[in-house]
């Protein structure tokens, strides 16, 4: 099965700055790459997504980079603001063709210093 | 509203009790999926059913079993309950199954306090 591991589990930046997560994943035939932003005491909301056949995918300030030679991909967010404080997860595909049962990464802690 | 909801919200049992969680899922989606997310720790996959059918199961015991029915409507059930299922149980409804799911939307789970 899949292992997904995201770090840093922690990051604290000044508004304004930008933020970087990055996870890596175990099989080589994984797909698709979902981040989910969960605020506290609320459920994952899913903030952008990559499949396999692209390298980089951007939505405004938030952007995804995938590396499958690497078997890594990275959550870029520009521009920080407050409200962008919350637990970020990445994830993947638990086994190939299963692409919406997926692994997540054990999330990091973003915290936006105004 | 994301269209997934779930009940009940918060709920308290005692270990070695029984609990039945349900998910409605939104509208026109046939799969749903079920996580368990532990206080600090991401969520796990426990189980996806798809048009009644259980597709694919996590690294759960078998005291942990579910349900769709036919309007894709879903129930988790956990038997003998042990102090380490307090968690969020999270549900997921989508449309479809692999590379032809559409849409992923998780409700707004359900909080298992076992004592």
């Amino acid at each position: 099965g899949e292992n997904v591991e995201q770090h840093p589990s922690t990051l604290s930046v000044q508004e304004g700055d930008s933020a970087v997560i990055k996870c890596t994943y175990s099989d080589s035939a994984s797909n698709y790459f979902p981040w989910y932003k969960q605020e506290l005491g609320k459920r994952p909301q899913l903030i952008i997504d990559i499949r396999s056949n692209v390298g980089e995918k951007k939505d405004q300030r938030i952007a995804v980079t995938l590396n499958k030679t690497a078997k890594h991909f990275s959550l870029h967010i520009t521009e920080t603001q407050p409200e962008d404080s919350a637990v970020y997860f990445c994830a993947a595909p638990r086994s190939a063709g299963s692409a919406r049962q997926l692994t997540f990464g054990s999330g990091t802690q973003l915290t936006v210093l105004p | 509203e994301t269209g997934v909801t779930q009940s009940p919200t918060h709920l308290i049992k005692t270990r070695g009790q029984q609990v039945t969680l349900r998910c409605s899922s939104q509208s026109g989606h046939n799969t749903v999926s079920w996580y368990q997310q532990a206080l600090g720790q991401g969520p796990q996959f426990i189980f996806q059913y798809y048009r009644e059918e259980e597709n694919g199961r996590g690294n759960f015991p078998p005291r942990f079993s579910g349900l769709q029915f036919p309007n894709y409507s879903s129930e988790l059930n956990v038997n003998a309950l042990e102090l380490d299922d307090s968690a969020l149980y999270l549900c997921a409804s989508s449309v479809g199954l692999g590379a032809q799911t559409y849409g992923y939307t998780f409700g707004s789970g359900t909080r298992l306090t076992v004592v």
